[in-house]
Parts: structure tokens; C-alpha cells; sequence
């Protein structure tokens, strides 16, 4: 079946600007997470979803990052007055359930560069 | 909150040989260690996993080891082919909910 799929695979985009990264997880993945990873660095956490809500959005980097999952299942990664820092690649990864049994599976990211 | 620090870096070995990659982890709370291949420019993908209940795991050439005391785990990998060459990440999390990733090991097995 379909993998995790994440569009656009590239943006590009000026200071200040506003930013959608949407995340289309594996049908019937009820966890969604969301990553940021930077050159040379391994994946930072930024929020996961349970369902519709936001069970942990500990990872936000500040108020200018916001993600939703209004049905349970595609998710938008919203970034507000876009700053040079953001430049990375975001990932989204979903898995079956919640806990320790369910593996995490990656889409291929969205490369984000803040001109 | 978890942090989670690997080392090498960067690990060179012939092919065959063996290579280790070691992580340490914070949050005693922390029970689940998954392990990610990236190839350049490739998605993250799991390769192994290691659960707190157990000491050791063993896929193949691949096998886990964790040390609950000492908040510590390992990656090995046997008989090293060029196409194992690629960046690892070890990973912590309570329950795979907020993981945190290590910074990577580039591993390259030279022919």
C-alpha cells in the first residue's frame, strides 16, 4: 500500500512569509508525528497527534509553529512569519497505535528553505 | 526532557568487519529504542527496535543491546557490506510517543 506521502517536496519562500506543509499518513495510522531536521542532525521532535488532538506538542519551537489534524488523518504543519532558522527538512512519520508496539514510518520530507 | 547522545560521529571500517554505534540516554522513563537508516537524501527508516523488557535483540547481522542501568544502548552490525554504508540514528522515547534522535553516525564500509 501507500507510504507516507508529504507535499510539496520543496518550498521555498521569503522572510516573513506564511508556510503549509500538509502530511498524508498511512491509511488507518491512528499516530502522526511531526519532525524537523536540520543538515548533519538527526530528526527533532516537534508534535505528535493522537487521533485528532495534540497529545504533545512539547517540541514546538515557539508560537509561530502550529500543526492540525482536524479528522484524524492528514495533517498541516503551519509556520507563521517565516524566519531564515526554519530552513530544514520537515518530516512527518505516522504508525498503527500509540505505545511501544507501533513503528514509526517516515515520509519522504519536506524541504523548506527561507530566502 | 530525554536527550539522547551517540557516538562516533563518523565510522570507517573495511567490509566485513564489524561496526558498533553507541547511545546514551537522560529520562529513566524511557522505554522504547528504535534504530533509523538514512540513506542521502532517503527517508529515515527502522531497521531494528529494542524494547525495555529485553537486553538484547538480533536481526540478521543486526543485533541491539541495552543496558537499563547505565542508560545505554548499542548497535551492532557484523560482516559490513558497502550498501550498510549510510547515517544511523538511535532513538529514545517513553512509549514511542515524543522519540528524541541522536545526532548520527555516518558510517562508510569501504570495499
Amino acid at each position: 500500500g501507500a507510504g507516507v506521502s508529504q507535499t510539496p517536496s520543496n518550498k521555498v519562500t521569503e522572510k516573513g512569509k506564511y508556510v503549509e506543509l500538509r502530511c498524508d499518513p498511512i491509511s488507518g495510522h491512528t499516530a502522526l508525528y511531526w519532525y524537523r531536521q536540520s543538515l548533519g542532525q538527526g530528526p527533532e521532535f516537534l508534535i505528535y497527534f493522537q487521533g485528532t488532538g495534540a497529545a504533545d506538542d512539547s517540541g514546538l519551537p515557539n508560537d509561530r509553529f502550529f500543526a492540525v489534524r482536524p479528522e484524524g488523518s492528514v495533517s498541516t504543519l503551519k509556520i507563521q512569519r517565516t524566519e531564515r532558522g526554519d530552513s530544514a527538512v520537515y518530516l512527518c512519520a505516522s504508525s498503527r497505535r500509540q505505545g511501544a508496539r507501533g513503528e514509526q514510518f517516515f515520509g519522504p520530507g519536506t524541504r523548506l528553505t527561507v530566502l | 526532557g530525554e536527550n539522547v547522545e551517540q557516538h562516533p560521529s563518523t565510522l570507517s571500517v573495511q567490509e566485513g568487519d564489524s561496526a558498533v554505534i553507541k547511545c546514551t540516554y537522560s529520562d529513566s522513563a524511557s522505554n522504547y529504542f528504535p534504530w533509523y537508516k538514512q540513506e542521502l537524501g532517503k527517508r529515515p527508516q527502522l531497521i531494528i527496535d529494542i524494547r525495555s523488557n529485553v537486553g538484547e535483540k538480533k536481526d540478521q547481522r543486526i543485533a541491539v543491546t541495552l543496558n537499563k542501568t547505565a542508560k545505554h544502548f548499542s548497535l551492532h552490525i557484523t560482516e559490513t557490506q558497502p550498501e550498510d554504508s549510510a547515517v544511523y540514528f538511535c532513538a529514545a522515547s517513553i512509549n514511542n510517543n515524543d522519540m528524541r534522535f541522536g545526532a548520527g553516525t555516518r558510517l562508510t564500509v569501504k570495499p
